[in-house]
């Protein structure tokens, strides 16, 4: 059972607005990754750590930006959300090989900025 | 650099039927993991079977088996018996174990139809 969290599922805000999505695991993973999904299209990774104070940018150029200041949370915020950001945001974590090498993934976050 | 390819966009089975969707991949690394995931229209992604590039057998998980020629760099799954559950997205993935990229790489994904 994965033990990854993401808040809000579904968010509608207007342009202009800021945006944290939150994500949480309880497994003491090390590594993180963001990624922007449009429905039925590919995954692309935004932002990725692999562990506490490391932070690095993905494929997708991204104006958002995220932390990693304790191994559980991985917080992605967006300062000026626009309508281009409106997607599915997933979020994902792996752990050490010797506990297992499944990609845990979250529950998703719907934006739709209007 | 990793890579995965699903050449798939769609497919469509009849109920009760089996298929198999394609995957291919590319990687130097030694030692790596390959994934599917199921992803119906609510989004969310579902784990669904998982082998290792040195695993002797190919994984199976009920009614989903992992058709993995590693010579040919192919992970094929196959689903037995379709359900009309099973409609939805199918991505692949894989990612180095051996102290490579540790950044999941993932197919674009095929659309399965199940047809009743």
């Amino acid at each position: 059972e994965a033990d990854i969290y993401q808040t809000p599922r579904y968010l509608v805000i207007g342009t202009g607005k800021k945006i944290t999505l939150e994500c949480s695991q309880t497994m003491g993973h090390d590594k993180m990754y963001w990624y922007q999904q449009d429905p039925g299209m590919e995954l692309h990774l935004i932002h990725y750590s692999y562990g506490v104070n490391s932070t690095e940018k993905g494929d997708l150029s991204s104006e958002s930006t995220v932390s990693r200041i304790r191994t559980e949370h991985f917080p992605l915020t967006l300062e000026s959300a626009r309508p281009s950001h409106t997607s599915q945001y997933l979020c994902a974590s792996v752990g050490q090989a010797s506990s297992g090498n499944t990609i845990y993934f979250g529950e998703g976050s719907w934006l739709t900025v209007v | 650099a990793q890579k995965i390819t699903q050449t798939q966009p769609g497919m469509f089975v009849q109920e009760k039927e089996a298929v198999t969707l394609d995957c291919t991949y590319d990687t130097s690394d030694p030692s790596y993991g390959l994934f599917w995931y199921k992803q119906p229209s609510s989004g969310e992604m579902i784990f669904l079977i998982y082998q290792g590039s040195y695993d002797q057998q190919n994984a199976t998980e009920g009614r989903y088996s992992l058709n993995f020629q590693k010579a040919r760099k192919s992970a094929n799954l196959v689903i037995s018996a379709s359900q009309l559950g099973d409609s939805a997205m199918y991505f692949c993935a894989m990612r180095s174990t051996s102290g490579g990229s540790y950044i999941p790489t993932f197919g674009r994904g095929t659309s399965l139809i199940v047809h009743p």
